[in-house]
């Protein structure tokens, strides 16, 4: 299967513990997105990385989130000091130049990184 | 702030009752509005985009129309594989999506 992946698909922590998230997008996307999503709710933008460099990160964002993308390939997000508030879906989403958002809008997404925080 | 609603927040359909849901907008220059697919436990699968009023696509049962301040997603004759939420999203500029919270549309046989 070529699509999104994501590890770990389910993630149970302490509150105050560090928990990362690892997304591999699709092998010829250049474009990288995080977005979060609890119950019942549509998902939210986190963050955009084009290539390496991380272009857009959301104001809602606390200093506690990191995501990184180092070689341009996978991307990896932290949560640093967890908070029962952090207890969400995260949803990596991947695009060529040609899809994505500001082309034919069409984002892939993976089946997500599920977070509960005790 | 961009904002987006969706209406209704769940919808129950028999097999064969075609129903609209609604996504009204408040975006900033707007660039496009995207509808997609999520089924219970997996990621949003794309399904349209509309970049101006008046402008519509169809997909099999799906048709998504535009209008200057609402979109709205028309299943006709929906069958049980149609039930799943369906979101929208509306992009101003740069790569940020503003989803609004779907609507859970479940069709019974």
């Amino acid at each position: 299967d070529t699509g999104v992946s994501q590890d770990p698909r389910h993630k149970i922590t302490k509150r105050g513990q560090n928990v990362t998230f690892r997304c591999d997008p699709i092998s010829e996307h250049n474009r990288l997105y995080w977005y979060r999503q609890t119950l019942g709710q549509g998902p939210e933008f986190l963050t955009y990385f084009q290539n390496e460099a991380q272009l857009e990160k959301s104001r809602l964002l606390s200093d506690r989130f990191s995501a990184e993308r180092p070689k341009g390939s996978f991307s990896t997000l932290e949560i640093q000091r967890t908070e029962q508030g952090d207890s969400a879906m995260y949803l990596c989403a991947s695009s060529s130049y040609f899809t994505g958002p500001a082309n034919t809008g069409e984002l892939f997404f993976g089946e997500g990184s599920r977070l509960t925080v005790l | 702030e961009d904002q987006v609603t969706q209406s209704p927040e769940a919808l129950r359909l028999q097999e064969g009752e075609s129903s609209s849901l609604n996504c009204s907008y408040t975006v900033s220059g707007l660039r496009g509005l995207f509808w997609y697919r999520q089924d219970p436990g997996k990621g949003p699968e794309f399904l349209f985009t509309l970049y101006s009023a008046g402008e519509e696509k169809e997909k099999e049962r799906l048709k998504a129309t535009l209008t200057k301040k609402e979109s709205f997603l028309h299943i006709t004759a929906p069958k049980p594989e149609d039930s799943a939420t369906y979101l929208c999203a509306a992009r101003a500029a740069g790569n940020k999506l503003t989803f609004g919270g779907g609507t859970r549309v479940l069709v019974k046989p």
